[in-house]
Protein backbone atom coordinates (compact mmCIF):
# COMPACT_ATOMS: atom_id res chain seq x y z
CA UNK A 1 0.00 0.00 0.00
CA UNK A 2 0.78 3.75 0.27
CA UNK A 3 2.92 4.85 2.72
CA UNK A 4 4.54 8.74 2.54
CA UNK A 5 6.66 9.80 5.16
CA UNK A 6 8.76 12.82 6.04
CA UNK A 7 12.72 12.78 6.83
CA UNK A 8 12.65 15.44 9.42
CA UNK A 9 10.29 16.15 12.38
CA UNK A 10 11.43 20.11 13.00
CA UNK A 11 12.85 22.65 10.91
CA UNK A 12 13.85 26.02 11.83
CA UNK A 13 14.70 28.29 9.36
CA UNK A 14 16.03 32.44 9.89
CA UNK A 15 13.51 34.69 8.14
CA UNK A 16 14.34 35.55 4.79
CA UNK A 17 15.99 32.38 4.07
CA UNK A 18 14.76 29.61 1.65
CA UNK A 19 12.93 27.23 3.45
CA UNK A 20 12.59 23.26 1.92
CA UNK A 21 10.89 20.51 3.34
CA UNK A 22 11.06 16.72 2.40
CA UNK A 23 9.04 14.08 1.50
CA UNK A 24 9.53 10.37 0.71
CA UNK A 25 6.47 7.82 -0.23
CA UNK A 26 7.04 4.39 -1.12
CA UNK A 27 4.04 3.54 -3.55
CA UNK A 28 5.89 3.64 -7.38
CA UNK A 29 1.98 3.90 -8.44
CA UNK A 30 1.30 6.98 -6.87
CA UNK A 31 0.52 9.81 -9.66
CA UNK A 32 -0.51 13.07 -7.68
CA UNK A 33 0.93 14.75 -4.50
CA UNK A 34 -0.06 17.90 -2.78
CA UNK A 35 1.63 19.88 0.14
CA UNK A 36 -0.98 21.26 2.96
CA UNK A 37 0.29 23.77 5.43
CA UNK A 38 -1.72 23.02 9.06
CA UNK A 39 -1.81 26.39 11.17
CA UNK A 40 -2.15 25.95 14.95
CA UNK A 41 -5.67 25.59 15.81
CA UNK A 42 -6.66 25.00 12.04
CA UNK A 43 -7.31 22.10 9.24
CA UNK A 44 -4.82 21.72 6.75
CA UNK A 45 -5.15 24.55 4.21
CA UNK A 46 -3.71 23.17 0.32
CA UNK A 47 -0.56 25.14 -0.58
CA UNK A 48 0.53 22.99 -4.25
CA UNK A 49 -0.07 20.17 -5.97
CA UNK A 50 2.19 17.85 -8.76
CA UNK A 51 1.23 15.16 -11.36
CA UNK A 52 3.69 12.83 -11.90
CA UNK A 53 4.11 13.43 -15.58
CA UNK A 54 5.88 16.55 -13.82
CA UNK A 55 9.03 16.85 -12.06
CA UNK A 56 8.77 20.78 -11.03
CA UNK A 57 5.35 22.77 -9.77
CA UNK A 58 6.02 26.46 -9.00
CA UNK A 59 3.04 28.80 -7.35
CA UNK A 60 3.69 32.44 -5.35
CA UNK A 61 7.04 31.66 -3.28
CA UNK A 62 6.72 28.03 -3.58
CA UNK A 63 7.89 25.02 -5.57
CA UNK A 64 6.95 21.43 -5.48
CA UNK A 65 9.80 19.56 -6.98
CA UNK A 66 8.76 15.75 -7.37
CA UNK A 67 11.97 12.94 -8.07
CA UNK A 68 10.26 9.73 -9.15
CA UNK A 69 13.65 7.85 -9.39
CA UNK A 70 13.98 7.91 -5.66
CA UNK A 71 10.49 8.45 -4.95
CA UNK A 72 11.00 11.49 -2.98
CA UNK A 73 9.50 15.04 -3.48
CA UNK A 74 10.14 18.61 -1.39
CA UNK A 75 8.52 21.60 -0.91
CA UNK A 76 10.58 24.58 -1.12
CA UNK A 77 9.69 28.05 0.18
CA UNK A 78 11.18 31.18 -0.40
CA UNK A 79 11.83 34.15 1.07
CA UNK A 80 10.09 32.51 4.56
CA UNK A 81 8.07 34.62 6.50
CA UNK A 82 7.12 34.59 10.07
CA UNK A 83 3.21 33.76 8.93
CA UNK A 84 4.90 30.28 7.15
CA UNK A 85 5.67 29.30 10.67
CA UNK A 86 3.23 25.71 10.84
CA UNK A 87 2.87 22.28 10.52
CA UNK A 88 3.78 21.03 6.43
CA UNK A 89 1.98 17.67 5.32
CA UNK A 90 2.70 15.65 2.22
CA UNK A 91 -0.09 13.49 0.50
CA UNK A 92 0.18 11.12 -1.83
CA UNK A 93 -2.23 8.80 -3.97
CA UNK A 94 -2.65 7.49 -7.00
CA UNK A 95 -5.25 7.16 -10.32
CA UNK A 96 -8.68 6.53 -9.38
CA UNK A 97 -10.89 7.46 -6.78
CA UNK A 98 -8.70 6.87 -3.50
CA UNK A 99 -7.86 8.87 -1.05
CA UNK A 100 -4.98 10.45 -0.11
CA UNK A 101 -1.83 9.28 2.72
CA UNK A 102 -0.74 11.52 4.26
CA UNK A 103 2.65 12.24 5.85
CA UNK A 104 3.26 12.98 9.73
CA UNK A 105 4.20 16.01 9.13
CA UNK A 106 7.13 18.72 9.17
CA UNK A 107 7.28 21.52 12.11
CA UNK A 108 8.54 25.11 10.14
CA UNK A 109 9.68 27.79 12.63
CA UNK A 110 10.73 30.66 11.25
CA UNK A 111 13.26 32.90 13.49
CA UNK A 112 13.01 36.38 13.19
CA UNK B 1 -18.07 30.05 -0.15
CA UNK B 2 -17.86 28.97 3.00
CA UNK B 3 -15.58 25.98 3.29
CA UNK B 4 -16.15 22.97 5.07
CA UNK B 5 -18.25 23.51 8.40
CA UNK B 6 -17.75 21.36 11.58
CA UNK B 7 -19.41 21.60 14.70
CA UNK B 8 -18.55 22.14 17.58
CA UNK B 9 -15.25 23.36 17.60
CA UNK B 10 -14.81 22.32 21.27
CA UNK B 11 -16.51 19.32 22.93
CA UNK B 12 -15.39 18.23 26.64
CA UNK B 13 -17.22 14.90 27.83
CA UNK B 14 -16.81 12.76 29.89
CA UNK B 15 -16.14 8.54 29.69
CA UNK B 16 -19.17 6.68 28.45
CA UNK B 17 -20.94 9.63 27.51
CA UNK B 18 -22.15 9.65 23.41
CA UNK B 19 -20.55 11.99 21.33
CA UNK B 20 -21.97 13.76 17.87
CA UNK B 21 -20.12 15.88 15.23
CA UNK B 22 -21.26 17.07 12.41
CA UNK B 23 -20.41 18.30 8.80
CA UNK B 24 -21.17 20.39 6.03
CA UNK B 25 -19.24 19.84 3.44
CA UNK B 26 -18.55 22.53 0.45
CA UNK B 27 -21.15 23.00 -2.08
CA UNK B 28 -21.14 21.07 -5.07
CA UNK B 29 -18.51 18.41 -3.34
CA UNK B 30 -19.04 14.57 -3.76
CA UNK B 31 -16.66 13.10 -1.40
CA UNK B 32 -16.72 13.50 2.43
CA UNK B 33 -13.76 12.68 4.20
CA UNK B 34 -13.76 12.24 7.99
CA UNK B 35 -10.23 12.56 10.17
CA UNK B 36 -8.68 11.92 13.65
CA UNK B 37 -5.61 13.20 14.54
CA UNK B 38 -3.50 13.08 17.28
CA UNK B 39 0.65 14.13 18.23
CA UNK B 40 0.91 10.28 17.97
CA UNK B 41 -0.30 9.11 15.10
CA UNK B 42 -1.20 12.37 12.97
CA UNK B 43 -3.77 12.36 10.84
CA UNK B 44 -5.92 9.33 10.48
CA UNK B 45 -8.43 8.91 7.30
CA UNK B 46 -11.44 7.14 9.20
CA UNK B 47 -14.09 6.69 6.62
CA UNK B 48 -14.79 8.69 3.54
CA UNK B 49 -17.99 8.93 1.26
CA UNK B 50 -18.93 9.40 -2.36
CA UNK B 51 -22.25 10.76 -2.91
CA UNK B 52 -23.62 10.13 0.50
CA UNK B 53 -22.36 6.40 0.09
CA UNK B 54 -19.88 5.28 2.45
CA UNK B 55 -16.64 3.90 0.43
CA UNK B 56 -14.38 2.71 3.03
CA UNK B 57 -14.93 2.51 6.78
CA UNK B 58 -11.68 0.56 7.41
CA UNK B 59 -10.20 3.71 9.10
CA UNK B 60 -13.11 3.28 11.88
CA UNK B 61 -11.38 2.15 14.92
CA UNK B 62 -13.82 -0.01 16.55
CA UNK B 63 -17.63 -0.40 16.67
CA UNK B 64 -17.96 2.51 19.15
CA UNK B 65 -17.49 4.87 16.03
CA UNK B 66 -20.09 5.58 13.26
CA UNK B 67 -20.76 7.24 10.47
CA UNK B 68 -23.15 8.91 8.58
CA UNK B 69 -24.60 11.23 5.86
CA UNK B 70 -28.13 11.61 5.07
CA UNK B 71 -27.94 13.90 2.10
CA UNK B 72 -24.92 15.74 0.21
CA UNK B 73 -24.92 18.70 2.94
CA UNK B 74 -24.54 17.12 6.00
CA UNK B 75 -22.61 14.28 7.91
CA UNK B 76 -22.32 12.82 11.50
CA UNK B 77 -19.47 11.18 13.45
CA UNK B 78 -20.68 9.62 16.41
CA UNK B 79 -19.00 8.03 19.19
CA UNK B 80 -20.76 5.86 21.78
CA UNK B 81 -19.42 5.44 24.31
CA UNK B 82 -16.58 7.57 24.47
CA UNK B 83 -13.59 6.61 25.88
CA UNK B 84 -10.37 8.72 27.24
CA UNK B 85 -8.45 7.67 24.20
CA UNK B 86 -11.08 9.14 21.93
CA UNK B 87 -9.48 12.38 22.48
CA UNK B 88 -8.43 14.04 19.79
CA UNK B 89 -8.85 16.41 16.49
CA UNK B 90 -11.65 15.50 14.02
CA UNK B 91 -11.41 16.71 11.04
CA UNK B 92 -14.00 16.36 7.99
CA UNK B 93 -12.67 17.20 4.73
CA UNK B 94 -14.36 17.36 1.11
CA UNK B 95 -13.57 17.37 -2.55
CA UNK B 96 -15.10 17.33 -5.98
CA UNK B 97 -15.12 14.46 -8.13
CA UNK B 98 -13.80 16.46 -11.30
CA UNK B 99 -10.37 16.35 -9.31
CA UNK B 100 -10.66 12.77 -8.53
CA UNK B 101 -11.07 12.99 -5.27
CA UNK B 102 -7.47 14.40 -5.08
CA UNK B 103 -7.40 17.61 -3.77
CA UNK B 104 -9.28 17.68 -0.37
CA UNK B 105 -10.58 21.10 1.66
CA UNK B 106 -10.55 21.06 5.18
CA UNK B 107 -12.78 22.33 8.08
CA UNK B 108 -11.68 23.53 11.16
CA UNK B 109 -11.81 20.73 13.21
CA UNK B 110 -13.62 19.57 16.27
CA UNK B 111 -11.40 18.70 19.33
CA UNK B 112 -12.82 16.42 22.05
CA UNK B 113 -11.40 15.49 24.48
CA UNK B 114 -12.69 13.02 26.98
CA UNK B 115 -12.28 12.98 30.89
Amino acid sequence: GESVGLHLPTLSVQEGDNSIINCAYSNSASDYFIWYKQESGKGPQFIIDIRSNMDKRQGQRVTVLLNKTVKHLSLQIAATQPGDSAVYFCAGGYSGNTPLVFGKGTRLSVIA
Amino acid sequence: DAGVIQSPRHEVTEMGQEVTLRCKPISGHDYLFWYRQTMMRGLELLIYFNNNVPIDDSGMPEDRFSAKMPNASFSTLKIQPSEPRDSAVYFCASSHQREGGKTQYFGPGTRLLVL
